[in-house]
């Protein structure tokens, strides 16, 4: 199993809900990223996680909250979420972490924010 | 510090032509890896290449080729005879000991467009 499964593929939610996003990786993999994709533009990474322990946060605000509750799962917490966070967040994992491994990505969630 | 540079933005080919999609990159460590990454219409980045630093030979795989040239600083993509299932935007990255915080450094990407 070469994949990166990520839900919902797509999801609206008004600035006072509090939803979830969910990244499932099968292939061992001791490194999962959040990254966040607006329109024409590259991915900004946000979090890394290395062996289930955050290891990375791009000073993210605070109102995007990262978990990864085993090697498998990634999930990103939302609340009170402002309109200008309307984008693409893409899951991705990598064997272990360091600068040789590429890393596979999820298809992403697109997410819009009213 | 680091820095891809991908100076085509967009991209336009008809069927069957060949296209070369250019990437610069600015290091300055001696062990670094130069990514490749489609992203088609779907959303989700497919990985195509990893090069290291020390390994210079061109690499050829089906329809695609990568010229990796250190003394230019350059890691250019070739897609010969293009297809319509071409279309996407590339994504030339780089990873080096000092990406730090950053373990992928993108470059702003060429969206190519492959025309019947």
């Amino acid at each position: 199993d070469t994949e990166v499964t990520q839900t919902p593929k797509h999801l609206v939610m008004g600035m006072t809900n509090k939803k979830s996003l969910k990244c499932e990786q099968h292939m061992g993999h001791r490194a999962m990223y959040w990254y966040k994709q607006k329109a024409k533009k590259p991915p900004e990474l946000m979090f890394v996680y290395s062996y289930e322990k955050l290891s990375i946060n791009e000073s993210v605000p605070s109102r995007f909250s990262p978990e990864c509750p085993n090697s498998s799962l990634l999930n990103l917490h939302l609340h009170a979420l402002q309109p200008e966070d309307s984008a693409l967040y893409l899951c991705a994992s990598s064997q272990i972490p360091g600068l040789a491994n590429e890393q596979f990505f999820g298809p992403g969630t697109r997410l819009t924010v009213l | 510090a680091q820095k891809v540079t991908q100076a085509q933005t967009e991209i336009s080919v008809v069927e069957k032509e060949d296209v070369t999609l250019d990437c610069v990159y600015e290091t300055r460590d001696t062990t670094y890896y130069l990514f490749w990454y489609k992203q088609p219409p779907s959303g989700e980045l497919v990985f195509l290449i990893r090069r290291n630093s020390f390994d210079e030979q061109n690499e050829i795989s089906g329809r695609y080729s990568w010229n990796f040239q250190k003394s230019t600083s350059s890691f250019n993509f070739t897609i010969t005879a293009s297809q319509v299932v071409d279309s996407a935007v590339y994504f030339c990255a780089l990873s080096d000991r000092n990406s730090g915080n950053t373990p992928l450094v993108f470059g702003k990407g060429t969206r190519l467009s492959v025309i019947a």
